[in-house]
């Protein structure tokens, strides 16, 4: 069965501190991988999202995320983080469906 | 255009009641999917339509939930009986098609008492 896993469920970070946050699925055909995030009180959006092509894919607000298929991964990154990041974030495959990880909360404080 | 929007956004309904959830995706959008957000649960798949039939009902909890499309655009989520676990915020999101990104509403706010 498809699943997602996100190994940190709780991040804090001071600002301009370096974001990596993993993520690794298990399923061994051809997927689409996404980031979503959720800032307080709003809802899902979508961060960035790799269907091919370049495995370093640039999203918005700074955010890249690097599809690495040998190791089934697909980590998010900022280098420099804003108090203004402070969400929860979601990794999805879309195989037939889309699954979610479980979250991360990340708190950057000022 | 308008994104994905659901109705109502909160719902407080006494334990047994059936409630009814609606979703109107994005114009043009032929897959629907529900989901379930509920706190430390994450986001849980419930169903996925194309078009108007559901290919994938692997994620309804039990058979209290039941889901239906019409006209290619408006779904309703229906729970029946409703348990006090039942108690989330439910999800709806489209797309263009079923690998493409997905559009997610606001969400209903369901609360079981």
């Amino acid at each position: 069965a498809q699943s997602v896993s996100q190994h940190n469920h709780h991040v804090i970070l001071s600002e301009a501190a370096s974001l990596e946050l993993g993520c690794n699925y298990s399923y061994g055909g051809t997927v689409n991988l996404f980031w979503y995030v959720q800032y307080p009180g709003q809802h899902l959006q979508l961060l960035l999202k790799y269907f091919s092509g370049d495995p370093l894919v640039k999203g918005i607000k700074g955010f890249e995320a690097e599809f690495i298929k040998s190791k089934f991964s697909f980590n998010l990154r900022k280098p420099s983080v804003q108090w203004s990041d402070t969400a929860e974030y979601f990794c999805a495959v879309n195989a037939s469906k889309l699954i979610f990880g479980s979250g991360t909360r990340l708190l950057v404080r000022p | 255009g308008a994104g994905v929007s659901q109705s109502p956004s909160n719902k407080v309904t006494e334990k047994g009641k059936d409630v009814e959830l609606r979703c109107d995706p994005i114009s043009g959008h032929t897959a629907l999917y529900w989901y379930r957000q509920s706190l430390g649960q994450g986001l849980e798949f419930l169903i996925y339509f194309q078009g108007n039939s559901a290919p994938d009902k692997s994620g309804l909890p039990s058979d209290r939930f039941s889901a239906e499309r019409t006209g290619g655009s408006v779904s309703t989520l229906t729970i029946q009986r409703t348990q006090q676990e039942d108690s989330a915020v439910y999800l709806c999101a489209s797309s263009l098609d079923v690998y493409g990104e997905q559009f997610f509403g606001p969400g209903t706010r369901l609360t079981v008492l």
